[in-house]
């Protein structure tokens, strides 16, 4: 079954420090990748989608991704954090045919000011 | 334009009572779907509608039931709750399922607590 890994539960940094937050999937085919963020107490909304093309994806707020594909990988980075990106960030897998969306299981992003 | 709406924010239940989460959406658009949230879990999809009048399974369907009422409403049932079902649950929308646009839209969750 397809599976979405995303490796680190709790990551604390803090202010200006670089984010990289790792997600790893299993389906072998054409795949869309996705990472959403959860604010405290919001709901998810979309930070970042790649579909095709440039394997690096920006999105908002700063974040980018970068799929590479021989290693089955979306990670999630930013060069400079804020306290404001508390928050918690799941990554998520499609089939490029079909198919729901598959979540990870989350990382929780702590940054102290 | 609220975008998805969930109602309740919070509920609790009784083991073997039943409720219904209610959930709408004004954004025309065409699939919908039901997930669970559990720490350390991430999002589980129990339900989906892809269209109006069709309703298919998820990961984690059992114990739960649903109904697309029509193009705007997706409810989900639970006939007799069981603790393990306390959880937050999200109703989502998409224009045409995931593989398309793959954005979905979701509403503010449901907090709902079995004792």
């Amino acid at each position: 079954a397809q599976s979405v890994s995303q490796h680190n539960h709790h990551v604390i940094l803090s202010e200006a420090a670089s984010l990289e937050l790792g997600c790893n999937y299993s389906y072998g085919g054409t795949v869309n990748l996705f990472w959403y963020v959860q604010y405290p107490g919001q709901h998810l909304q979309l930070l970042l989608k790649y579909f095709s093309g440039d394997p690096l994806v920006k999105g908002i707020k700063g974040f980018e991704a970068e799929f590479i594909k021989s290693k089955f990988s979306f990670n999630l980075r930013k060069p400079s954090v804020q306290w404001s990106d508390t928050a918690e960030y799941f990554c998520a897998v499609t089939r490029g045919s079909q198919g729901n969306l598959i979540f990870g299981k989350g990382t929780k992003l702590s940054v102290k000011p | 334009n609220a975008g998805v709406t969930q109602t309740p924010k919070f509920q609790v239940l009784k083991t073997g009572q039943s409720m219904t989460l209610q959930c709408a959406q004004d954004m025309n658009h065409n699939s919908m779907y039901w997930y669970r949230q559990d720490p350390g879990m991430g999002l589980r999809l129990i339900y989906y509608s892809a269209s109006e009048g069709t309703t298919d399974k998820g990961e984690v369907p059992n114990g739960y039931n649903v109904s697309r009422l029509n193009k705007r409403e997706f409810s989900l049932r639970l006939e007799s709750a069981a603790p393990s079902q306390t959880s937050v649950y999200f109703c989502a929308s998409s224009i045409e399922g995931t593989r398309d646009t793959g954005e979905l839209f979701f509403g503010e969750g449901s907090r709902l607590t079995v004792l």
